[in-house]
This record gives C-alpha cells, structure tokens and sequence, in this order.
C-alpha cells in the first residue's frame, strides 16, 4: 500500500530557482495539506485542499503556490526559493467532511535553498 | 486562536522506565486532541486521539493519553518504554469544522537509553 507518496525526497536549489514538490495519495482522500516542519517550531500548514480543483491558505502560505487539479495529487510550488524555505516538507491527506482525525503523512522532503 | 504547547523539548528516559510527556493547548471549546509519533526520516503516524467521552483514550504501541480540561492538559504516558519508542512526538488540536486542519505543537524528542 503505497499511501501518501512524496517526490523527490531530496532537493537542493539555489536562490531565485524555481522547483515543484509532488504529492500523490491512492486512498481517495478529499483532503490534503502541505506543512513545513522546522525544527523547534513543529509542523506548519502552508496550505491545504479539500477537494479537487479547491485550495486555500494556511498559517505560513507566502512563498507557495499550490494546485490539486486532480484529486489524488497535490503541488507545491516554489516560484522563486529562499534560503528560510529552508525546511522538510509533508504532505498529508483525510478523509472528509464529518471525519474527525487522522491524517495519513508522507515521508517527507528536505529541501535546502543555498 | 488555537496553540499548542509542548514544554519539553528533549526526554530521556532508560528502557522499561515510566514515561510522560507534556501537552498543554489553548482552544475555547472543547477541542480535539491528537498525538502523532515520527520515528527518524519518516512522516507522522497517529498514536491516539481523543474527540469526547472517556477521558483516558488508549492508543497504538501501549500509549494512552488522559484528558484534563481544568489544566487544559492531554498528556501521553507509557508503563514501560522500549528502545523502538525513541522518536520524536508530537501533539496537535483541531476542530469540529476545521476540515481537518491541526495545530502541531514544537514536539518532544524522546531517547531511550538501553
């Protein structure tokens, strides 16, 4: 069962550059979400769907740009990376309205902005 | 708004040792409470939550959590800890209606010594 699926793991940009973080979840999950995680600070939303063709903004959303124009997969973009983008990045997806709780998480992408 | 706090940043506990781990959250209604685990390069996994009722929920791998509103506190414990609890955890608090956005805490760091 593959889950919730992050590409690439790794990523190493330099200033100004541009890249795009893929998630991909084979559990028909309406919802998904994108959070950052740094240390001391734990994980913050940038931003999140809650259907196909649907996004809104989080806590930290400045910076990003998203897109879910089909419901298994979510985008994050950088447009033009710092070095505070700095971070490892989760994905995470649930189910929908009326379901309270858990989220099922990626493993993860660390990417280091020079 | 909500928060979350977790005041201890590092724990060490020795194998087969009691363990607790603080979380204290800011939330005006009654909130929904979670604690996620992530072991070293993976994402986060549920161990338990609490949404309402009992207000000791048990959860995977042994843990349970107790819910105490007056101290606006949801505390993880363990009987016995083993060397494969050493992680990093985390608690987090959502909402009825809050399509399942969570706040995380900063996270405690848990070793175990043998």
């Amino acid at each position: 069962n593959a889950g919730v699926t992050q590409t690439p793991k790794f990523r190493v940009l330099k200033t100004g550059q541009s890249m795009t973080l893929l998630c991909a979840q084979d559990m028909n999950h309406e919802y998904m979400y994108w959070y950052r995680q740094d240390p001391g600070m734990g994980l913050r939303l940038i931003h999140y769907s809650v259907g196909e063709g649907t996004t809104a903004k989080g806590e930290v959303p400045d910076g990003y740009n998203v897109s879910r124009l089909k419901k298994q997969n979510f985008l994050l973009g950088l447009e033009s990376a710092a070095p505070s983008q700095t971070s490892v990045y989760f994905c995470a997806s649930s189910r929908g309205q009326g379901v309270i709780g858990e989220l099922f998480f990626g493993e993860g992408s660390r990417l280091t902005v020079l | 708004a909500q928060s979350v706090t977790q005041p201890d940043i590092h724990i060490t506990v020795s194998e087969g040792a009691s363990l607790e781990l603080r979380c204290n959250y800011s939330y005006g209604a009654t909130p929904y409470l979670f604690w996620y685990v992530q072991s070293p390069g993976q994402g986060l996994q549920l161990l338990l939550k609490y949404f309402s009722g009992d207000t000791l929920v048990q959860g995977i791998k042994g843990f349970e959590a107790e819910f105490k509103r007056s101290q606006s506190s949801f505390n993880l414990r363990k009987p016995s800890v083993h060397w494969s609890d050493a992680a990093e955890y985390f608690c987090a608090v959502g909402r009825s209606g809050g399509y399942n956005k969570l706040i995380f805490g900063a996270g405690t760091r848990l070793a175990v010594h043998p």
